[in-house]
C-alpha cells in the first residue's frame, strides 16, 4: 500500500486566492512526522512545514497551514494569498518512528500553477 | 543555514560508463541519503547511511553503490550507466535536532 497519497497531480490557483493540497498516509506507527516540501522549477527541495503526531494544534508557518485530522490520517496543505511565486511542485511526505532515519516517504506530488 | 550540495547540476554520459556523483554537506549530520526522483513516482531512496563508512540499502539499491569516507561527503556511484538510470538525484541530510531532512539542489543526469 502507498505510503503517502497525493491524488492531485496538477492544479491552478487564482492569485490571491487560498488553496489546499491534499495529502493522505497510511502507517501503523504511532510516532511518525509528517512534512510538506516546496520544489521549484530550479530543482531544490525547500522544507515548508512539519506536524508531528503527538501535536496537539495543526503546524502554522506564515502563509502555510497543516490541516491535520488524524483520525482521517490526512495532512492537507492550505496556502493562503497564493502568490505567482508558489508556483511550483508540493510534496508530502512522511517520517514513521521516532529515529528511523530510512523510513521517510514521500509521495508523488503536486504541481500547483497560480494564475496571475 | 544548512548547506547541501551536489557537485554537478547538469550531466550527460554515455551507456556503460562509470558515474560519480558528489554531495557535500557543511552541518556535521550523521545521516545522509540519495535519492532518485521520477515524473509521477515522486522520491525513492537509493541508499543512506548513517556514520563514516556506514551504509544501508533504500528501496531501490540496484546498479548503484555508495561511498561514505568522511562525515561531510556521501558519494553516489553507477557502475555502469543505464539508460533508465536517467533521472533527477536528489542529495540530502537530516537534521535531529529540527526533525527535517535538506536537500541538495539535485543532479540531472542523462543516460544515451
Amino acid at each position: 500500500a502507498q505510503k503517502i497519497t497525493q491524488t492531485q497531480p496538477g492544479m491552478f490557483v487564482q492569485e490571491k486566492e487560498a488553496v489546499t493540497l491534499d495529502c493522505t498516509y497510511d502507517t501503523s506507527d504511532p510516532s511518525y512526522g509528517l512534512f510538506w516540501y516546496k520544489q521549484p522549477s530550479s530543482g531544490e527541495m525547500i522544507f515548508l512545514i512539519y506536524q508531528g503526531s503527538y501535536d496537539q494544534q495543526n503546524a502554522t508557518e506564515g502563509r502555510y497551514s497543516l490541516n491535520f485530522q488524524k483520525a482521517r490520517k490526512s495532512a492537507n496543505l492550505v496556502i493562503s494569498a497564493s502568490q505567482l511565486g508558489d508556483s511550483a511542485m508540493y510534496f508530502c511526505a512522511m517520517r514513521e518512528g521516532p529515529r528511523n532515519f530510512n523510513k521517510f516517504y514521500f509521495g508523488s506530488g503536486t504541481k500547483l500553477n497560480v494564475k496571475p | 543555514d544548512v548547506k547541501v550540495t551536489q557537485s554537478s547540476r547538469y550531466l550527460v554520459k554515455r551507456t556503460g560508463e562509470k558515474v560519480f556523483l558528489e554531495c557535500v554537506q557543511d552541518m556535521d549530520h550523521e545521516n545522509m541519503f540519495w535519492y532518485r526522483q521520477d515524473p509521477g513516482l515522486g522520491l525513492r531512496l537509493i541508499y543512506f547511511s548513517y556514520d563514516v563508512k556506514m551504509k544501508e540499502k533504500g528501496d531501490i539499491p540496484e546498479g548503484y553503490s555508495v561511498s561514505r569516507e568522511k562525515k561531510e561527503r556521501f558519494s553516489l556511484i553507477l557502475e555502469s550507466a543505464s539508460t533508465n538510470q536517467t533521472s533527477m538525484y536528489l542529495c540530502a541530510s537530516i537534521s535531529d535536532e529540527r526533525n527535517t531532512i535538506y536537500f541538495g539542489e539535485g543532479s540531472w543526469l542523462t543516460v544515451v
